[in-house]
């Protein structure tokens, strides 16, 4: 009964690959979120989406390009893998905004040689 | 934008003292201030937050108090325990937008 689920947990992969990252919630909120960690642990917004409709789209690399096929999920896939790639992305969910909590997943740890 | 400050940085309590962590905005639309915590290998969690037109709320050992005119709001947790060891968030909502704090490692000596 996992509210936020992404996947996979881990991800290693070389520089110049492409591969994607996936998440459903559960909670029957219409605003989803990509965000990014950092090894210094600062969380960066990437994208939202609410109700399939792209309503946030930060200074993000064209690399990176959100799919939401239906509210409850949104992918993340990233072409052309570079090192500085590596961070754990976490997704989350919200039933707004505003003034909603946000439901993040735990998180998927991208590591690119 | 938004900009959203935390302090401390870092921060080690003798088990059943008091943990104070402090945020300050800089936007006056922001209205809405959850706090998250953040285990290692896991996402934030939700552990209280606060909208913009309540001053104090108080969750068994976990409180928040907003100060809007100065724009700060902080996290004031109680009778500490090992278990509440983790990485702290203070966020700030404006519209769509959360804008977060930079993290606030908590470390409980037993």
């Amino acid at each position: 009964d996992t509210a936020v689920s992404q996947t996979p947990k881990y991800l290693v992969t070389q520089m110049g690959n492409d591969k994607s990252i996936k998440c459903e919630q559960n909670l029957g909120h219409d605003t989803m979120y990509w965000y990014k960690q950092d090894s210094k642990k600062f969380l960066k917004i990437m994208f939202s989406y609410n109700n399939k409709e792209l309503i946030i789209n930060e200074t993000v690399p064209n690399r990176f390009s959100p799919k939401s096929p239906d509210k409850a999920h949104l992918n993340l896939h990233i072409n052309s893998l570079e090192l500085g790639d590596s961070a754990v992305y976490f997704c989350a969910s919200s039933k707004g905004p505003p003034r909603s909590p946000l439901h993040f997943g735990n998180g998927t740890r991208l590591t690119v040689t | 934008g938004e900009n959203v400050e935390q302090h401390p940085s870092t921060l080690s309590v003798q088990e059943g003292d008091s943990a104070v962590i402090k945020c300050t905005y800089s936007d006056s639309a922001s209205n809405y201030f959850p706090w998250y915590k953040q285990e290692l290998g896991k996402g934030p969690q939700l552990i209280i937050d606060i909208r913009s037109n309540v001053g104090e709320k108080k969750d068994q050992r976990i409180a928040v108090t907003l100060n809007k005119t100065a724009k700060h709001f902080s996290l004031h947790i109680t009778e500490t325990q090992p278990e509440d060891s983790a990485v702290y968030f203070c966020a700030a909502n404006t519209g769509n937008q959360f804008y977060f704090g930079t993290g606030t490692s908590l470390t409980v000596i037993p």
